[in-house]
């Protein structure tokens, strides 16, 4: 059975630092791989789709990479802003079709 | 091109009655994914149809919660005789679906069911 896990759960970083946040993947046979932010109280935002075949996407000042062999994934958030503050969500397809999320990392941007 | 559609945004019911919610998918989309988010807990998968069949209700509880997705008309998740502990949001999603697996699914706005 797939398991996400997201490291770190929470983090605050002052404006303007880059920062990373990691995801990992117990089972490598995944379809693609998705990070989505989420608002307090609110929906899905989907960011970033890697396929399988793909190393990584880019869009705007975000980076995501997927190493598929290591189960992992990390997104790449430069010159972070306070507008940036969410839930962010990582998430695998993988044969069943379904997704499986991960708990999220809370990310505060301090201005 | 509308994206995927959810009713009602916001529900409150009370202990025993029961919960309709509603998703549209997106045009051209015939696979419909739900997903539950309860409070402080991360999204769990809950059952994934097409057309006329439920292609797997692994993450469905066993009682009180069933879906369908009509020829017609929008997917439905019905929930009777709702307990406080279904206060929850609850997410659809549509895609495309091939051999591959490789669509992306689509979310919607969610609806936030309160049960009081």
């Amino acid at each position: 059975k797939q398991e996400v896990t997201q490291i770190p759960a929470a983090l605050s970083v002052p404006e303007g630092e880059n920062l990373v946040l990691n995801c990992s993947f117990t089972d490598s046979a995944i379809y693609n791989l998705q990070w989505f932010r989420q608002d307090p109280g609110k929906g899905l935002t989907s960011l970033l789709l890697i396929q399988s075949s793909q190393r990584e996407q880019t869009s705007g000042r975000l980076n995501a990479s997927l190493d598929k062999s290591s189960g992992r994934s990390t997104l790449y958030i430069a010159a972070s802003q306070p507008g940036d503050s969410a839930t962010y969500l990582c998430a695998v397809k993988d044969s069943a079709r379904q997704l499986t999320f991960g708990s999220g990392t809370q990310l505060t941007v301090l201005p | 091109n509308a994206g995927v559609m959810q009713n009602p945004r916001h529900l409150v019911r009370r202990r025993g009655q029961e919960a309709r919610l509603r998703c549209s998918p997106m045009k051209g989309h015939s696979h419909v994914y739900w997903y539950r988010q309860l409070p402080e807990e991360g999204l769990k998968f809950m059952v994934y149809l097409q057309k006329e069949n439920i292609i797997d209700e692994s993450g469905m509880p066993k009682e009180r919660f069933s879906a369908e997705f009509p020829k017609e008309g929008p997917s439905i998740l019905r929930i009777q005789q709702v307990v406080r502990g279904d206060s929850a949001a609850y997410f659809c999603a549509s895609s495309h679906e091939s051999g591959t697996g490789s669509y992306e699914q689509y979310f919607g706005p969610g609806t936030r069911l309160t049960v009081t």
